[in-house]
């Protein structure tokens, strides 16, 4: 049982190129989520999805945009990357009502932006 | 005002002891409550839930709620090493799809 699948788990652009972030769950759950972790900063939602078909913005959405490609697939694109958007990045994932907030994580996505 | 606060540690134990976790939110609308750990390097997994005012105990773990004065608290006894880590409190105001992290408290359990 793979849980939530995140690809790719080390990257390093360069100022300006772009790259998309895979995640993919296999547990049927309706909402996705992308936060980015900071030293100091804690866990900082991107963007999330409540379910398939729609997404919101979260805390932190400048310089990112995704897709809910279907209901296992939600992608985090970075169109410009910004050493600013050096970060872990991780997809999470869970069912709606009242088990909101209990969270799957993916592993981690390490992002370098030189 | 963090949503969510706590305070950031390290908090040291000796093994066996007791650990007390602590972790305030601001928005009163809150319903429910989670706590994560997070071994370095890895992704946070849950280890506790709690919906309601009170206690609720899952083995060594106890988590704490009190609505009244916006507080949810984590208890571990009889700490390990292996307890060691990043536990993070975090809120879930209801209806938004979305919960909001506290940045965490790191636990070191000391042999």
């Amino acid at each position: 049982n793979a849980g939530v699948t995140q690809t790719p788990k080390f990257q390093v652009l360069k100022t300006g190129q772009s790259m998309t972030l895979q995640c993919a769950q296999d547990m049927n759950h309706n909402s996705m989520y992308w936060y980015r972790q900071d030293p100091g900063m804690g866990l900082r939602l991107i963007y999330y999805s409540a379910s398939e078909g729609t997404t919101d913005k979260g805390e932190v959405p400048n310089g990112y945009n995704v897709s809910r490609l279907n209901k296992r697939e939600f992608s985090l694109r970075l169109e410009s990357a910004a050493p600013s958007q050096t970060s872990v990045y991780f997809c999470a994932s869970s069912e709606r009502g009242a088990l909101i907030g209990e969270l799957f994580f993916g592993e981690g996505s390490r992002l370098t932006v030189l | 005002q963090k949503e969510v606060e706590q305070n950031s540690g390290p908090l040291s134990v000796p093994e066996g002891a007791i650990a007390s976790l602590n972790c305030t939110y601001s928005d009163r609308g809150s319903q429910s409550f989670f706590w994560y750990r997070q071994y370095s390097g890895k992704s946070p997994e849950l280890i506790m839930s709690i919906y309601s005012n009170g206690d609720k105990e899952d083995g060594r773990f106890t988590a704490q709620l009190n609505k009244a004065s916006q507080y949810v608290s984590l208890l571990i006894r009889d700490s390990q090493p292996s307890d060691s880590a990043t536990y993070l409190c975090a809120v879930n105001k209801g209806g938004y799809q979305k919960v909001t992290f506290g940045t965490g408290t790191k636990l070191q359990v000391i042999p």
